[in-house]
């Protein structure tokens, strides 16, 4: 069964310092990759994807991720972190040969000043 | 260009009532999605459609319908609302179908429903 798994909950980093939030995954063939991140009372806004190709995927707002094949792991990365970077963090994994995605439970994430 | 839109934004329903929930596109993309959000679960995918006159299940169907009306519209209906259906919902589109499950989703700003 396909799955992707966010371990923490919550991720708290102090303004200016490097953030990581993470995110694992099972699928069977080859992983199509998802982040997106949810402010208050929004809806969900794309960040960045995997499909193929270089490991290392940048994305919107400064953030980048890296896809690891032996870890099955595709975590999130910002080098400085901002106040304004607080938010809901949700990885997804493209299930199978359709567009239907498996989304993680979310890591909210607080950036303190 | 307003992207996903949703109608309405908040909704409080007493249990046996029915609503429709309206989602329309802009973008002039094939799919259609609808989730609901539930605190530490995630979204999960209720109903979606792969194309214009075609609608199938996501992982949680029961207690839904929905109608892809035209292109642009894709709306969800509960019959007959229950408490267990409080949650956030969330509509989303992608450009293609087909296969491409790399396609990026779209999300609407959600509503939100009470069911007392």
């Amino acid at each position: 069964a396909q799955s992707v798994a966010q371990p923490e909950d919550q991720v708290n980093v102090a303004e200016g310092n490097p953030l990581t939030v993470k995110c694992t995954y099972s699928v069977s063939g080859n992983p199509y990759l998802f982040w997106y991140v949810q402010y208050p009372n929004r809806g969900l806004q794309f960040l960045l994807k995997y499909i193929t190709g270089d490991n290392l995927v940048k994305g919107s707002y400064g953030f980048e991720a890296e896809f690891n094949k032996s870890q099955t792991s595709f975590h999130l990365k910002k080098p400085s972190a901002l106040v304004s970077d607080s938010a809901l963090y949700f990885c997804a994994v493209g299930r199978g040969a359709t567009n239907k995605l498996i989304f993680g439970t979310g890591t909210l994430l607080a950036v303190q000043p | 260009n307003a992207g996903v839109t949703q109608t309405p934004k908040f909704q409080v329903l007493k249990t046996g009532q029915s609503m429709t929930l309206q989602c329309a596109q802009d973008m002039n993309h094939n799919s259609m999605y609808w989730y609901r959000q539930d605190p530490g679960m995630g979204l999960r995918l209720i109903y979606y459609s792969a194309s214009e006159g075609t609608t199938d299940k996501g992982e949680v169907p029961n207690g839904y319908n929905v109608s892809r009306l035209n292109k642009r519209e894709f709306s969800l209906r509960l019959e007959s609302a229950a408490p267990s259906q409080t949650s956030v919902y969330f509509c989303a589109s992608s450009e293609s179908y087909s296969g491409r499950f790399q396609e990026t989703q779209y999300f609407g700003p959600g509503t939100r429903l009470l069911v007392l």
